[in-house]
């Protein structure tokens, strides 16, 4: 069963700051999934994940895997407020069942 | 509209109450999936369907859930004899086959009093 890890929950940072967000997953996932929500709204898909070494980016977000590690890793550069949200990372098993981490609640302070 | 539509936004329900949700996928999306999303969590998955095979059932939480999907396109959710337990934002999602980008809808928000 694959079990999908997050940290940190909860993550307060300043304007400017860079950070990264831990995605580890506990089996061999075909994709891997990040997506923003924004309170009281639905979920946004940010990045799919494909392949060991994969990298994308937009704006100041940048997401990257390594499937050995089994660790997907999303990266804020120079915070915005506007980057204020939950983001989660999700998995998917060859069964195309989609697993989702408990969220990370991000607070950019001004 | 173009994305997936879920009904109803918003139910409030009594204890001991049946609810149907219903999920409009967008069309021609052969997998939907059902998530619940309790206040200040994570995704809990529920249910996926894949055309015409047999669903995935292995996340609903207990014998009063079940769902159905009727000629491939829409699904609903129905929750028998709701508990409070069960008060969250019942979210869908839609896509076509195993292609990468999934869809979700805006979700229907249950509150079981």
């Amino acid at each position: 069963e694959l079990k999908v890890e997050q940290n940190p929950l909860f993550l307060s940072m300043q304007e400017g700051k860079n950070y990264t967000i831990y995605c580890n997953y506990s089996t061999t996932s075909d994709r891997l999934y990040w997506y923003r929500q924004d309170p009281g709204k639905s979920l946004e898909s940010l990045f799919v994940l494909l392949s060991n070494g994969a990298v994308k980016q937009e704006g100041r977000l940048m997401a990257s895997l390594d499937t050995k590690a089994r660790l997907s890793t999303l990266h804020i550069t120079a915070a915005v407020h506007d980057l204020s949200a939950t983001y989660f990372c999700a998995g998917q098993l060859r069964d195309d069942k989609i697993i989702f981490g408990k969220g990370t609640r991000l607070h950019i302070l001004p | 509209g173009a994305g997936v539509s879920q009904s109803p936004s918003n139910k409030v329900t009594e204890k001991g109450k049946d609810v149907e949700l219903r999920c409009d996928p967008i069309s021609g999306h052969t997998a939907l999936y059902w998530y619940r999303q309790s206040l200040g969590q994570g995704l809990e998955f529920l249910i996926y369907f894949q055309g015409n095979s047999a669903p995935d059932k292995s996340g609903l939480p207990s014998d009063r859930f079940s769902a159905e999907r009727t000629g491939g396109s829409v699904s609903t959710l129905t929750i028998q004899r709701t508990q409070q337990e069960d008060s969250a934002v019942y979210l869908c999602a839609s896509r076509i086959g195993r292609t990468p980008h999934i869809y979700f809808g805006e979700g229907s928000w249950l509150t079981v009093v």
